[in-house]
């Protein structure tokens, strides 16, 4: 079975403090997202990679940043934290299947508190 | 760029019945598929239809789609308590876009 790993579970950060989210996968897969999930908006996409050292923007970078050194790890950076930043954050991965659909892989999410 | 839009929002049922949520999209799609999602959980895939078929089968699920209406239903049968859950439909390739989900709670 896949298994999307995410650091840490639960996570309360103050304003101003420099926030890393890390995600691994063990399944060999090319692509890789991060999502934040508010009540009522659904998932939205930050960024997502499909390759080492590629990545791209989603629908709502501004804030975020991301990095991926390694095919297996994907991490998602807030460089000064908000308080407009608390939420679940989601990562996924997936095999991209040329010209199909790919399934998406979760992790167990990180609720991250901004105080 | 919310692709999906879930109905009902919320739904509440007893163990046995059947629970139905239903998902409209704006633009032409290849695939669609069904997600759910365990309170404060990640997601996790349940069903893919194709744009060409109509109707897929998993167990208790039954999936229909209805590209001419941009629409696509998630029939659970004979609901459990463990069915307990917020469902998401999404669109896409490789970057899909979820829709704001259904939570179902289904009572024992």
């Amino acid at each position: 079975d896949v298994k999307v790993t995410q650091s840490s579970r639960y996570l309360v950060k103050r304003t101003g403090e420099k926030v890393f989210l890390e995600c691994v996968q063990d399944m060999d897969h090319e692509n890789m997202f991060w999502y934040r999930q508010d009540p009522g908006l659904g998932l939205r996409l930050i960024y997502f990679s499909y390759d080492v050292k590629m990545k791209e923007k989603g629908d709502i970078p501004e804030g975020y940043s991301v990095s991926r050194e390694k095919k297996e790890r994907f991490s998602l950076i807030l460089e000064s934290a908000s308080t407009n930043q608390t939420s679940m954050y989601l990562c996924a991965s997936s095999y991209p299947l040329a010209g199909a659909t790919d399934t998406q892989y979760f992790g167990p999410g990180t609720r991250l508190t901004v105080l | 760029s919310q692709q999906g839009e879930e109905d009902p929002q919320a739904l509440s049922i007893q163990e046995g019945e059947n629970a139905t949520m239903n998902c409209s999209y704006k633009t032409s799609i290849n695939n669609l598929q069904w997600y759910r999602q365990n309170s404060g959980r990640g997601l996790v895939h349940l069903i893919l239809i194709r744009s060409n078929e109509r109707e897929k089968h998993s167990g208790r699920l039954r999936v229909t789609l209805d590209t001419s209406k941009k629409s696509s239903s998630l029939l659970i049968t004979a609901s459990r308590a463990a069915d307990t859950a917020s469902y998401f439909c999404a669109t896409g390739t490789q970057k899909l876009v979820f829709g704001t989900g259904t939570r179902l709670l289904v009572s024992p």
